[in-house]
């Protein structure tokens, strides 16, 4: 079945600094990809997403480009925030399977002034 | 626009009671969803609505959980008995999207019911 596997957290950075968080997936048709971002205290909200291979997705300074080679969507971002501190969630989804999002297990993201 | 709300935010019961949760999603969407956060993990698929209609309900744990949708709009989620392994984040998202057509299906979810089983 289709899987989302994302970097273990959690992942503390200094103000400024460069940010990635890795994803891989795996699925058997062509699926959606996204990020999800989840603020303390909030519920989850869509950062960014790709439907087709090569697609860039970005939004808020966050990037993440769909790799169909590699399996991969990983979110990166030039210079992080302290308000960028949250959980931040890999998913798919197939229209094929109704659309359900199949998620990675989060990355904490703490950054630090 | 009124997102997806849910009710209530945070439940704390005793193993052996019931527990209902609910789901308003967005007006006009047609498809909702259900899924849980346990224990820090993966969120998890439990099950989703076409309308009034089950189109999925592959990820039910078991039969201790029962949803329903009336009428298409709003739904509840009940766990009866609920046990200890049930404590979770559980979150409802809905769409737009048809089946099996491209175009905008992007979910938006709620807040989530945090249900604390002890």
């Amino acid at each position: 079945g289709n899987s989302v596997t994302q970097m273990e957290g959690p992942v503390t950075l200094s103000e400024e600094a460069f940010l990635t968080i890795n994803c891989t997936y795996t699925a058997t048709g062509y699926p959606s990809l996204f990020w999800y971002v989840q603020y303390p205290g909030e519920g989850l909200q869509l950062l960014l997403k790709a439907t087709k291979a090569d697609d860039k997705g970005s939004n808020k300074g966050f990037e993440a480009t769909y790799r169909k080679e590699t399996t991969s969507f990983h979110l990166e971002k030039g210079s992080v925030q302290v308000s960028d501190s949250a959980v931040y969630f890999c998913a798919l989804s197939d229209r094929e399977y109704g659309n359900k999002l199949v998620f990675g297990a989060g990355t904490i993201l703490r950054v630090k002034s | 626009e009124a997102g997806v709300t849910q009710f209530p935010s945070h439940s704390v019961i005793e193993k052996g009671q019931t527990v209902t949760l609910r789901c308003d999603p967005i007006s006009g969407h047609d498809n909702l969803y259900w899924y849980r956060r346990v224990m820090g993990k993966e969120i998890k698929f439990l099950l989703h609505f076409v309308k009034e209609s089950k189109q999925d309900e592959s990820g039910m744990p078991n039969n201790r959980f029962l949803a329903e949708r009336t009428g298409g709009t709003y739904s509840t989620l009940k766990v009866q008995p609920a046990e200890l392994e049930d404590s979770g984040v559980y979150f409802c998202a809905s769409s737009q999207g048809r089946i099996g057509v491209s175009g905008s299906y992007e979910q938006y979810f709620g807040p989530g019911t945090r249900l604390t089983v002890t």
